[in-house]
C-alpha cells in the first residue's frame, strides 16, 4: 500500500480537453509538490502547496491542497501536446527528512 | 551550467558485476539523494545525505553502498549486480532545512542487467 495515491495511472485525451490528476493520502503532509517529467529526463518541480485550502494557478495548470493537508489535485485546462509526460505528486512527511512520491500519472495529448 | 549531473547516463553490464554511478550538483545544496524508478515510473527513496552524512537509509540491499566524499558528490555503489536492478536511478539535491525538500533531479542513469 503506498503512502500516497495517485490516480489515473494513465490518461490519454484530445487536444483542447481538460483533465484532473488526485493524490490522495490518509496522512497529513506540511507540503506537497508537483513534478513532470519528460522522457529521458529527471522530474522537474512545477509548484509547491503549503497551507490547507491553498489554490496555485501556472497557466493553464491550477494546483489545489485539500483543507487537511491529506490530498491534492492538479487541473490542467484545454490541455496541448506539450503538456504529455509524468506527473508526479510528492509529500512532505510532518516528521522525517523526506518526500514520499505517488506512483505517477502518464498523461497523453494527441492533436 | 548542470545543476544535478550524473554519469553515466546509460549502463549495461553482466549480472554478478559491480558497477558505480556518481552524481555532482552545483547548486551548493547541503543534501543529496538517490532514488530509483522502476518500469512502473514508481520513483522511491534510496539513501539521503545531509553534509556528507547517511540521514536515510531505505530497505535497500546491502550490495547498494552510498559515498559522499563532500557536500557535492554523491556515488552510488553496486555489488553483485541483479537482474531486478535494472531501472533508472536518479540523483537529486536540495537545501533541506533552510528551502524545503524541493528535489532537483539529475537527468537520471539507466542500469541494465543482462
Amino acid at each position: 500500500t503506498q503512502l500516497l495515491e495517485q490516480s489515473p495511472q494513465f490518461l490519454s485525451i484530445q487536444e483542447g480537453e481538460n483533465l484532473t490528476v488526485y493524490c490522495n493520502s490518509s496522512s497529513v503532509f506540511s507540503s506537497l509538490q508537483w513534478y513532470r517529467q519528460e522522457p529521458g529526463e529527471g522530474p522537474v518541480l512545477l509548484v509547491t502547496v503549503v497551507t490547507g485550502g491553498e489554490v496555485k494557478k501556472l497557466k493553464r495548470l491550477t494546483f489545489q491542497f485539500g483543507d487537511a493537508r491529506k490530498d491534492s489535485s492538479l487541473h490542467i485546462t484545454a490541455a496541448q501536446p506539450g503538456d504529455t509526460g509524468l506527473y508526479l505528486c510528492a509529500g512532505d512527511m510532518e516528521y522525517g527528512n523526506k518526500l514520499v512520491f505517488g506512483a505517477g500519472t502518464i498523461l497523453r495529448v494527441k492533436s | 551550467d548542470t545543476a544535478v549531473s550524473q554519469t553515466p547516463k546509460y549502463l549495461v553490464t553482466q549480472m554478478g558485476n559491480d558497477k558505480s554511478i556518481k552524481c555532482e550538483q552545483n547548486l551548493g545544496h547541503d543534501t543529496m539523494y538517490w532514488y530509483k524508478q522502476d518500469s512502473k515510473k514508481f520513483l522511491k527513496i534510496m539513501f539521503s545525505y545531509n553534509n556528507k552524512e547517511l540521514i536515510i537509509n531505505e530497505t535497500v540491499p546491502n550490495r547498494f553502498s552510498p559515498k559522499s566524499p563532500d557536500k557535492a558528490h554523491l556515488n552510488l555503489h553496486i555489488n553483485s549486480l541483479e537482474l531486478g536492478d535494472s531501472a533508472v536511478y536518479f540523483c537529486a539535491s536540495s537545501q533541506l532545512y533552510s528551502g524545503g525538500k524541493t528535489q532537483y533531479f539529475g537527468p537520471g542513469t539507466r542500469l541494465l542487467v543482462l
